[in-house]
């Protein structure tokens, strides 16, 4: 069964601290792998795509990985912002057809 | 438009009751996407567009669910008989093209449906 689980559930961090939320899935065959964030009240924002081939990709603070081998990813988000805390979804699509798997997400709220 | 608007942002009803949600997706977007997304949960795919016609529906969760883009561009879902089980966040997105290659899904801010 395609799935896509994402530790830990909640983390709560003090600003200017990193952190790294992590994804494994089971999603077979693997097309690409994607990381949203969803403030409070809104719609999820994307932050990275990556591919089979790409094993690391940036955005700013954020910065994913992906190992297709262990079929894990993380996030890394860098010198935390008050502006961070969110939702952040991991989301797996498979190549035989488009429609996404989403993991619960992890609340990450971060403190002053 | 700049982004995906969704209308109403909150709508309350009562069991039993017809209900029906908007989507205006990007403009030049041919793909559009529902999901339905409970607390805590990520969202949960319901239907997905390629132009007017609905190519997938298989995460309708029953026959009350239907949804339409008559010109492949605007979206509604309808919702019939609601049940308390239906209330959630309705979200919609539209991309260029389609999710399963690196195309990126914008979303809507979502239509809270809270069914008493």
């Amino acid at each position: 069964k395609n799935q896509v689980e994402q530790s830990p559930q909640s983390l709560i961090i003090l600003e200017g601290k990193n952190c790294t939320l992590q994804c494994n899935y089971t999603v077979s065959p693997f097309s690409n792998l994607r990381w949203y964030k969803q403030d409070t009240g809104r719609g999820p924002v994307s932050l990275t795509i990556m591919t089979f081939s790409e094993n690391t990709k940036s955005n700013g603070r954020y910065t994913a990985t992906l190992d297709a081998d262990t079929k894990q990813s993380s996030l890394h988000i860098t010198a935390s912002q008050l502006s961070d805390s969110a939702s952040y979804i991991c989301v797996v699509s498979a190549r035989s057809n488009y429609q996404l798997i989403w993991g619960a997400g992890t609340k990450l709220i971060i403190k002053p | 438009g700049a982004g995906v608007s969704q209308t109403p942002s909150n709508k309350v009803t009562e069991k039993g009751k017809y209900v029906e949600l908007r989507c205006d997706p990007i403009s030049g977007h041919t793909a559009l996407y529902w999901y339905r997304q409970s607390l805590g949960q990520g969202p949960e795919f319901l239907i997905y567009f390629q132009g007017t016609g609905a190519a997938d529906d298989s995460g309708l969760p029953n026959d009350r669910f239907f949804a339409v883009r008559p010109e492949g561009s605007v979206s509604t879902l309808k919702i019939q008989r609601t049940e308390r089980g239906d209330s959630a966040v309705y979200l919609c997105a539209s991309s260029l093209f389609l999710a399963g290659s690196t195309d990126t899904q914008y979303f809507g801010p979502g239509t809270r449906l809270t069914v008493l």
